[in-house]
């Protein structure tokens, strides 16, 4: 069964702050299966990133994912003030789902 | 506008049952693979079920294979989610999503507000 283990778990910036949040795989994975989501408080989580580093519709260009293997990234450019969120990795291997553990961004 | 809309969820006690329905709409939902994913209020997510178009092929997290069971019934647009011989641990808010694979590329692009099943005596 795959992990997928975020950090840090949490990142504390200020507006304007460039993010960076990391994924990383317990074994190599598909980037094809490879999303990312955003959950505010008492809201349903949003798909940022699909397929590792395709941008969701809708999605500021300020959000952006890479990574292959074991390791994955989701980039936020410049914090704007909505962007302090809880953000979850996934993986679908075509049999189990799996989502990392989450990193919160808030603000310093 | 994609809607979907869980309910069933409720109070109930360990041992028991519940069926969860998810609503579709503003979309063709025959078209799209679906899921429900749960999280304990203040936790993570997590992923429970899957069910393909027609709802002929299935997967379930090893937490509750052989207890819930994901179906579909594409002319009413509606997901279900049977659950028996819940356990405390269960208790969750439960999402049902509509999956995306676009360009061989996967992720799930819509999701409902979610039901609250607690499991208490």
């Amino acid at each position: 069964e795959i992990v997928l283990t975020q950090s840090p778990g949490t990142l504390s910036l200020s507006p304007g702050e460039r993010a960076t949040l990391s994924c990383r795989a317990s074994q190599s994975v598909s980037s094809s299966y490879l999303a990312w989501y955003q959950q505010t408080p008492g809201q349903a989580p949003r798909l940022l990133i699909f397929g590792a580093s395709s941008r969701a519709t809708g999605i500021p260009d300020r959000f952006s994912g890479s990574g292959s293997g074991t390791d994955f990234t989701l980039t936020i450019s410049r914090l704007e003030p909505e962007d302090f969120a809880v953000y979850y990795c996934q993986h679908y291997d075509g049999s189990l789902g799996t989502f990392g553990q989450g990193t919160k961004v808030e603000i310093k | 506008e994609v809607q979907l809309v869980e309910s069933g969820g409720g109070l109930v006690q360990p041992g028991g049952s519940l069926r969860l329905s998810c609503a579709a709409s503003g979309f063709t939902f025959s078209s799209y693979w679906m899921h429900w994913v749960r999280q304990v209020p203040g936790k993570g997510l997590v992923w429970v079920s899957r069910i393909n178009r027609d709802g002929s092929s299935t997967t379930y997290a090893d937490s509750v294979k052989g207890r819930f069971t994901i179906s579909r019934d594409n002319a009413k647009k509606t997901l279900y989610l049977q659950m028996n011989s819940l356990r405390v641990d269960d208790t969750a808010a439960y999402f049902c999503a509509r999956e995306l694979f676009l360009s061989g590329q996967y992720g799930v692009d819509a999701w409902g507000q979610g039901t609250t099943v607690t499991v208490s005596s």
